[in-house]
């Protein structure tokens, strides 16, 4: 079975368009991470995330949200796409708590978004 | 700000021989991790050092630690084909007032020639 995994693999959207990524972990991890790795195979993370606390790196801009419906889940929504999120988004989890850093992460295949 | 830099950035060595990469990083950290990424996938966990611990092996791999000289080194004997992936290095602070998670380098992009 998956451990981590996300949907879509592959999202080509328009300009200005909305999308969501989902992400799902069946670890029963507490804590769940958005990545974003650019063209250069840089990896920088987005969000920590459990039900309790968020922490957002303070470079993401408000346009990127993260939404969990349960522990399980954590999807990324994105407004009003812009040229630059073109990337690849890979979600994780943890038994950590929030951003703590402490334990392995396992990471989820990745969903490369293109915005055209 | 990041963290973690891996040197060399590329990495080419025949099959069988040894692979070195190492990683400095620049603050106080809880925990220094290694990562494999084969092309077009996910992460993998390698294996994780504590701050307190200077040398770790699992399998063919052995990671050192120096938290003096900021810096990690990954060594992978017997290189195999299979190896052939990008390796990261990523760090684990804790900042007292909230934790800041893992933080990745840039990565040393390993092929193994057959």
């Amino acid at each position: 079975d998956t451990a981590v995994s996300q949907t879509p693999k592959y999202l080509v959207t328009q300009m200005g368009n909305d999308k969501s990524i989902k992400c799902e972990q069946n670890l029963g991890h507490d804590t769940m991470y958005w990545y974003k790795q650019d063209s250069k195979k840089f990896l920088k993370i987005m969000f920590s995330y459990n039900n309790k606390e968020l922490i957002i790196n303070e470079t993401v801009p408000n346009r990127f949200s993260p939404k969990s419906p349960d522990k399980a889940h954590l999807n990324l929504h994105i407004n009003s796409l812009e040229l630059g999120d073109s990337a690849v988004y890979f979600c994780a989890s943890s038994q950590d708590r929030v951003g703590g850093g402490y334990n392995e992460q396992f990471f989820g295949p990745g969903t490369r978004l293109t915005v055209l | 700000s990041q963290q973690g830099e891996e040197d060399p950035q590329a990495l080419s060595i025949q099959e069988g021989e040894n692979a070195t990469m190492n990683c400095s990083y620049k603050t106080s950290i809880n925990n220094l991790q290694w990562y494999r990424q084969n092309s077009g996938r996910g992460l993998v966990h390698l294996i994780l050092i504590r701050s307190n611990e200077r040398e770790k092996h699992s399998g063919r791999l052995r990671v050192t630690l120096d938290t003096s000289k900021k810096s990690s080194s990954l060594l992978i004997t017997a290189s195999r084909a299979a190896d052939t992936a990008s390796y990261f290095c990523a760090t684990a602070m804790y900042s007292g007032g909230g934790a800041d998670g893992l933080t990745f380098g840039k990565g040393t992009h390993l092929i193994i020639q057959p």
